[in-house]
Order: C-alpha cells, then sequence, then structure tokens
C-alpha cells in the first residue's frame, strides 16, 4: 500500500458527460501529479500540483482541470467526454516540489461510451 | 529534450531464464527509480538508486546505477510468472522534474 487513495475504482459514462477524479496524497506529501495511461501504452504526464499551486503541465486537454484543495486532496476534471479519454488515470504524490520519488495509487479506470 | 529509452519494449521468457532489461538516456539524473505496475494496477516502487556505479539487491531483482548516472540496468534471475509486469524506470533530473520511460513489457511463462 503506497499510501495515496484515489476514488472511484471504476467509472462508466457516456460521451460528453463530465466527470470528476479525487486523490490524496501520502500523509505529509505536498506535490500531486496526474498521469493518463490508455490500453497498453506507458504513463502520460498530465499536471502537477504543489502545496495548492499549479507547478508543472504535460499534455494535458483544455477540456480537463485539476486543482489541489487546502487539505492538499486534489481533483481532476474530464469535461466533453470522449471515447478516446477511456483509460486509466493515476495519481502519485511526492514530499517535494518534484524530482522526488514519487507513489503512485491504484488508479481509476474510465470506461466512456 | 529529455528522454528516457527503455529496452526491450516487450519480453516474453520462459521461468526459470534470466533477463535484464535497460533503461538509458543521454542526460545525468539525481536519482533513478523502477517501478513494476501489474496490469490494472498502480506502478509500485521498487527501488530508488543515487550514486553512480550503485548496485542494488532485492531477492532475484540486481539494480544497477551507471557510473556517469546517465543509464541503469535490470537483472532477473530466475524469473517466475510472478514476475509478469510492466516494468517502468523514471530518472529525476534534479530540477525538479521526473521523466518517465515508456516501459519494459515482461511476460514470463510457467
Amino acid at each position: 500500500d503506497s499510501g495515496v487513495t484515489q476514488t472511484p475504482k471504476h467509472l462508466i459514462t457516456a460521451t460528453g458527460q463530465r466527470v470528476t477524479l479525487r486523490c490524496s496524497p501520502r500523509s505529509g506529501d505536498l506535490s500531486v501529479y496526474w498521469y493518463q495511461q490508455s490500453l497498453d501504452q506507458g504513463l502520460q504526464f498530465l499536471i502537477q500540483y504543489y502545496n495548492g499551486e499549479e507547478r508543472a503541465k504535460g499534455n494535458i486537454l483544455e477540456r480537463f482541470s485539476a486543482q489541489q484543495f487546502p487539505d492538499l486532496h486534489s481533483e481532476l476534471n474530464l469535461s466533453s467526454l470522449e471515447l478516446g479519454d477511456s483509460a486509466l488515470y493515476f495519481c502519485a504524490s511526492s514530499s517535494g516540489a518534484g524530482g522526488e520519488t514519487q507513489y503512485f495509487g491504484p488508479g481509476t479506470r474510465l470506461l466512456v461510451l | 529534450t529529455q528522454l528516457l529509452e527503455q529496452s526491450p519494449q516487450f519480453l516474453s521468457i520462459q521461468e526459470g531464464e534470466n533477463l535484464t532489461v535497460y533503461c538509458n538516456s543521454s542526460s545525468v539524473f539525481s536519482s533513478l527509480q523502477w517501478y513494476r505496475q501489474e496490469p490494472g494496477e498502480g506502478p509500485v516502487l521498487l527501488v530508488t538508486v543515487v550514486t553512480g556505479g550503485e548496485v542494488k539487491k532485492l531477492k532475484r531483482l540486481t539494480f544497477q546505477f551507471g557510473d556517469a548516472r546517465k543509464d541503469s540496468s535490470l537483472h532477473i534471475t530466475a524469473a517466475q510468472p510472478g514476475d509478469t509486469g510492466l516494468y517502468l524506470c523514471a530518472g529525476d533530473t534534479g530540477g525538479f522534474k521526473t521523466i518517465f520511460g515508456a516501459g519494459t513489457r515482461l511476460f514470463v511463462k510457467a
């Protein structure tokens, strides 16, 4: 158990809908990272938050947004969903502002029908 | 652009065989991590290596960090079906950034 929690574990929705994925980092960690992993692909970095502020941005679509709250949990919002958004979404956390070991949550499997 | 290249991309072997997978870059890393990811699960940290030339052992897994801290290898002795998974390496550039490789997908047949 990495100490990172993600909910929900599974999510099935329809095209055009909006969903919110939630992540709680390990106790004491200040950074949260979001990744997308499509079938049989590597991890695609989406975005990083550090202590409530956006720290780094990867290949995140404009339809996607995220935030980190004062209690350091984070939410990833996916809107106007398309079939191609079906994937595993992982959250990871680290202790500092970046460049440290990241610990991953169990992921949310999103299926868009 | 900083890249971490992992090879091979795919590896299918019989139980009991040995194997080595590689993680290479032209960049110098302050540290490097290896993760194993099973289907549908999150990546699980196996080891972090920090010092050039460092060798770490975890049961049948041996991890080595290159002297110049640009590359790393993972050697598995007497592979077992439970070793099946995606092996990811990740390098910390020292500039608050971590780069992930695309992974080596290992399948160990019983």
